[in-house]
């Protein structure tokens, strides 16, 4: 079954607006979640680096101030997008590994957003 | 945003071939690997990982080589059915600075004819 819950699937909302996403580790916990983002027919592209009681760790070119990270507990992360414009709609997606360094990551269903 | 005229590559095969997808890693320091199946509108699956000390792993109907003289990494599904048509991606972990990250490949779409 799943480990790692997304909510919500699909989200509307309009240009400057904020968009809250919440991704969940079932059953055990994660201080450590990525944050991904996929464009269509694209691969996943790794955001940031949400840790648990500390600052995320954004990758080159990512925002921090657009896309705000909160790792508040050992089983929630969330990504905030902050006054999204139309070029922010894509497919976001969190993960977390259930063990060590050499675990796979496992994956939420991810999150359609459209902006409009 | 998205690059105008960006396709997957494509493999196409009849139920109940073997399927062999193959990926290019870049990074020789790249230890641990990964392969995930992503269907539609969703998250990607874990399928099969393998570890650098080691060439070759065996799952349920899949088999996953590693051969890092080239960097090189394939995915053979055996007996090949109608589900498992998805987008399969590989993924390389390359340790930062003390923390790991997941990069992925650029994705191959399966599709299988009944």
């Amino acid at each position: 079954g799943a480990v790692v819950s997304q909510h919500p699937s699909r989200v509307i909302c309009k240009s400057g607006t904020s968009v809250k996403i919440e991704c969940r580790s079932l059953d055990f916990q994660a201080t450590t979640m990525f944050w991904y983002r996929q464009f269509p027919k694209q691969s996943l592209m790794l955001m940031a680096t949400s840790n648990e009681g500390s600052k995320a760790t954004y990758e080159q070119g990512v925002e921090k101030d657009k896309f705000l990270i909160n790792h508040a507990s050992l089983t929630l992360s969330t990504l905030t997008v902050t006054s999204a414009h139309p070029e922010d709609s894509s497919f976001y997606i969190c993960s977390a590994r259930l063990g060590s360094y050499n675990s796979p990551l496992h994956f939420g269903n991810g999150t359609r957003l459209t902006v409009t | 945003g998205e690059s105008v005229g960006l396709h997957l590559p494509t493999l196409s095969v009849q139920e109940g071939d073997n399927s062999i997808i193959n990926c290019a890693y870049s990074n020789s320091a790249s230890d641990y690997f990964i392969w995930y199946k992503q269907e539609s509108g969703k998250g990607p699956q874990f399928i099969i990982d393998i570890r650098s000390n080691m060439d070759k792993r065996q799952g349920q109907r899949v088999t996953v080589l590693l051969n890092k003289t080239v960097k090189h990494l394939s995915l053979q599904i055996a007996a090949t059915q109608p589900g498992d048509s998805a987008v399969y991606f590989c993924a390389e972990t390359v340790d930062n600075s003390g923390y790991s990250t997941l990069t992925f490949g650029k994705g191959t779409m399966l599709l299988v004819s009944p």
